[in-house]
């Protein structure tokens, strides 16, 4: 079946250090990908999406390229804050699949200052 | 509009018990999503409506979990004779289905179930 697989947390930075999270999936056919975070104390948000392949989703500084070669899509910040403190995942549905979400296990980020 | 609202936010239960969550979704949404999450795991897809109509329902929804929509609108998650196994996060997510495809999915904050 459909999957998504992130890198796995913690991950601690440094204010102002550049963010990589990486996300591959494996899917039939060409899935939308999406971004989620997860801020403490609070519910899954949409951060990001692309819905074909070399689309770049982008937000809040945040970007994804969706790369249907290598199936990833992975998530980056060039300059990361403390309020990017959060739970990140990744995950993809399908138009044909009732937009249902699957959803990798996540990545948490710490940022200090 | 005041989002995804799920209700109780906390449910703590002996085993054996049965327990009913609650999830408004955002009123013009007609699809709406059951997802359960475990400490540590991304959120697993386990049910979801367009309008009032249960159209999927994953295999990890045993015989003794329930889900209705009734008149489309609010939506009820019951658990019927509690399992320790049952203890997750449940979420529940609306959107709008607009033929070829989905708007954004909101999430409530969930209900946390306790099975003790």
């Amino acid at each position: 079946g459909d999957s998504v697989t992130q890198m796995e947390g913690p991950v601690t930075l440094s204010e102002e250090a550049f963010l990589t999270i990486n996300c591959t999936y494996t899917a039939t056919g060409y899935p939308s990908l999406f971004w989620y975070v997860q801020y403490p104390g609070e519910g899954l948000q949409l951060l990001l999406k692309a819905t074909k392949a070399d689309d770049k989703g982008s937000n809040k500084g945040f970007e994804a390229t969706y790369r249907k070669e290598t199936t990833s899509f992975h998530l980056e910040k060039g300059s990361v804050q403390v309020s990017d403190s959060a739970v990140y995942f990744c995950a993809l549905s399908f138009t044909g699949g009732g937009n249902k979400l699957t959803f990798g296990t996540g990545t948490q980020l710490k940022v200090e200052l | 509009d005041t989002g995804v609202s799920q209700n109780p936010r906390h449910k703590i239960t002996k085993r054996g018990q049965n327990v009913t969550f609650r999830c408004d979704p955002i009123s013009e949404h007609n699809r709406l999503y059951w997802y359960r999450q475990t400490l540590g795991q991304g959120p697993e897809f386990l049910t979801y409506f367009q309008n009032e109509a249960q159209l999927e329902k994953s295999r990890l929804l045993s015989d003794r979990f329930s889900a209705e929509r009734p008149k489309g609108s609010f939506s009820t998650l019951e658990i019927q004779r509690t399992e320790q196994g049952d203890s997750a996060m449940y979420l529940c997510a609306s959107s709008t289905y607009r033929g070829r495809g989905n708007t954004e999915a909101f999430f409530g904050q969930g209900t946390r179930l306790t099975v003790v």
